[in-house]
């Protein structure tokens, strides 16, 4: 199994639907996760950190199963402005969270 | 208050040459990354900088890469005889610490090309 493995999208969807993204991670030890958000040439920046009880923020939700070693992020009531990569990334190393492993990011673009 | 900033955002050099890539990370912050954004390829860790210590250099591609940290606060990448298959962006973040909670902010980036 790939170390951080997201679809591989691209994802088209209309303005208002709703649009999930899946992630699978190999690193049983990993203890922290996250969505980052990619907008075309530009630098990732931190969308949401995912919790084991499940978070929300706004119209994003993200969700951990550690048991099956799977993260989700639901987008609800999707914008234009949605229009990004999304990258999902665990820290693989234990308490110190300096060494981020990013999948290769899912592509989403919302239409008119 | 200003974020991370690096420079050059542009680079093209030739085969061969040596390039430096500079990274001024948000004031305070003592952890220090670099990565490195191939086309179609996920962020690849490079090196970590815990103030002017690098504790884990595990993702360098090979000993043509090297990177320090001075004062605890900028950092330089350099790339001697550079490859073609070098091109690549290359992003610096940092963090309050390395903590599990600190969030990692990133820089534009430099984008370099090797002809």
């Amino acid at each position: 199994r790939k170390e951080v493995e997201q679809d591989p999208g691209p994802f088209n969807v209309p303005e208002g639907a709703t649009v999930a993204f899946n992630c699978t991670y190999s690193n049983s030890a990993s203890q922290s996760f996250f969505w980052y958000r990619q907008d075309c040439r530009k630098e990732p920046k931190l969308l949401m950190s995912v919790y084991s009880s499940g978070n929300e923020d706004g119209r994003f939700t993200a969700q951990l199963n550690r048991a099956s070693q799977y993260i989700s992020l639901l987008i609800r009531d999707s914008k234009l402005s949605d229009s990004a990569t999304y990258l999902c990334v665990v820290n693989m190393n234990g308490g110190s969270n300096y060494k981020l492993t990013f999948g290769k990011g899912t592509l989403l673009t919302v239409n008119p | 208050g200003a974020g991370v900033s690096q420079s050059p955002s542009n680079k093209v050099t030739e085969k061969g040459k040596d390039v430096e890539l500079r990274c001024d990370p948000i004031s305070g912050h003592t952890a220090l990354y670099w990565y490195r954004q191939s086309l179609g390829q996920g962020l690849e860790f490079l090196i970590y900088f815990q103030g002017n210590s690098a504790p884990d250099k595990s993702g360098l591609p090979s000993d043509r890469f090297s990177a320090e940290r001075t004062g605890g606060s900028v950092s330089t990448l350099t790339i001697q005889r550079t490859q073609q298959e070098d091109s690549a962006v290359y992003l610096c973040a940092s963090s309050w610490t390395s903590g599990t909670t600190d969030t990692q902010y990133f820089g534009p980036g430099t984008r370099l090309t090797v002809l």
